[in-house]
């Protein structure tokens, strides 16, 4: 049981290129999301999905896009990359809500060096 | 104002003496109430759990919870230098669905 992967670890890519940031999980859980996290601003919601075939914008959507492809895979999109962008971004997962528990469970992460 | 503030820190306690974190919330109908432990260049660790109002002890981790006055606090006895690390609060806020917000971290270092 890996929880929730990420792919890649690490990327640097150049202003306006883009690319694709994977996240998977094993656990059957119903939603997922994505957050950024940068020095003294905590962790930012971008997108996230409640379940499968939904998908909705968090706090700061600008700039990215997403695909919840299957229960398991949630892909968050840069297309054309910012130096703004530069961030360490994390992907989550959430159960089925049980009464008031609505607890995530964290991937390792991506650090992401736009130049 | 933030939705959910945490001192920043850093925050330094010695070998076995207690920590206490501490954060605050502006909704004052949030239901759920995390924390959250992440260490340098790792992701955040779910610790504590919280919903009801009053103290839930889990090992070392005392959480507790006071929605009169929209604070939630950790403690953390006997605190050893594997506890330092960032510590973040999160709130589920009632109409965010599954969403959590979270506060910007307090820096704890135990020192030996």
């Amino acid at each position: 049981n890996a929880g929730v992967t990420q792919t890649p670890k690490f990327q640097v890519l150049k202003t306006g290129q883009s690319m694709t940031l994977q996240c998977a999980q094993d656990m059957n859980h119903n939603s997922m999301y994505w957050y950024r996290q940068d020095p003294g601003m905590g962790l930012r919601l971008i997108y996230y999905s409640a379940s499968e075939g939904t998908t909705d914008k968090g706090e700061v959507p600008n700039g990215y896009n997403v695909s919840r492809l299957n229960k398991r895979e949630f892909s968050l999109r840069l297309e054309s990359a910012a130096p703004s962008q530069t961030s360490v971004y994390f992907c989550a997962s959430s159960p089925p809500i049980r009464g008031d528990s609505y607890e995530q469970y964290f991937g390792p992460g991506t650090r992401l060096t736009v130049t | 104002q933030k939705e959910v503030e945490q001192n920043s820190g850093p925050l330094s306690v010695p070998e076995g003496a207690i920590a206490s974190l501490n954060c605050t919330y502006s909704d004052r109908v949030s239901q759920s109430f995390f924390w959250y432990r992440q260490y340098s260049g790792k992701s955040p660790e779910l610790i504590m759990s919280i919903y009801s109002n009053g103290d839930k002890e889990d090992g070392r981790f005392t959480a507790q919870l006071n929605k009169a006055s929209q604070y939630v606090s950790l403690l953390i006895r006997d605190s050893q230098p594997s506890d330092s690390a960032t510590y973040l609060c999160a709130v589920n806020q009632v109409g965010s669905a599954r969403q959590l917000t979270f506060g910007s971290g307090t820096q704890l270092t135990v020192l030996p």
